[in-house]
């Protein structure tokens, strides 16, 4: 069955400082990979996906950027990190096709 | 464009109560997927069911339900003799098939009282 790893599971960083998340999954070969926000008390926001091995889409332009070195690795980054920036980040994967997304157990970045 | 709505933000109910989750849904392809999740209190999103665009046959899973209209777009899901347990966070998503991404509506906190 497909496991997805995300850390660090809580982050408190300040204002200006860089970001980078990480995502990893197991079990499963090509997904397609997912990196959504959500915002204290509010819905899902989707960031970044990507189909592939360098091949990603944004969905909202902001200080924020993804990169996927190997199959099953999605990194979220940022140079420098605003306090708009803070929220729960989620790695999602969809193992082919149109179906149901599997989600990571999430981080939660606290910027200060 | 898709979207898909959630008008009720929060509810209340008792153990033991029936609750029913709305969601509605605009799209202009024929041929899509709906799904609800739920977010406990933890964060971890835990997908519930899917259901696709030519399949409108209710599914019933223990004390839960789903409901899809074409009709009125409508997927709602209802919860039966509610528990405490049910408290979380309920998403209601829709994917299309080209593009592989999820439209997720802005969720129904559920809050089921002892």
């Amino acid at each position: 069955s497909q496991t997805i790893h995300q850390w660090p599971a809580t982050l408190v960083q300040p204002v200006g400082s860089p970001l980078s998340l990480e995502c990893t999954v197991e079990g499963t070969s090509n997904p397609n990979l997912y990196w959504y926000r959500q915002a204290a008390g509010r819905g899902l926001q989707l960031l970044f996906y990507s189909v592939g091995i360098g091949q990603i889409s944004s969905e909202v332009p902001q200080n924020l950027s993804a990169s996927r070195p190997q199959d099953r690795q999605f990194i979220l980054s940022s140079k420098k990190l605003l306090l708009s920036d803070s929220g729960f980040y989620l790695c999602a994967l969809q193992a082919g096709g149109p179906y149901e997304q599997y989600f990571g157990p999430g981080t939660r970045l606290t910027v200060t | 464009a898709q979207k898909v709505t959630q008008a009720q933000t929060e509810i209340s109910v008792v153990e033991k109560e029936d609750v029913t989750l709305d969601c509605v849904y605009e799209t202009r392809d024929t041929t899509y997927y709906l799904f609800w999740y739920k977010q406990p209190p933890s964060g971890e999103l835990v997908f519930l069911i899917r259901r696709n665009s030519f399949d409108e046959q209710n599914e019933i899973s223990g004390r839960y339900s789903w409901n899809f209209q074409k009709s009125t777009s409508s997927f709602n899901f209802t919860i039966t003799a509610s528990q405490v347990v049910d408290s979380a966070v309920y998403f209601c998503a829709l994917s299309e098939i080209a593009f592989n991404k999820f439209y997720f509506g802005s969720g129904t906190k559920l809050n089921v009282k002892p």
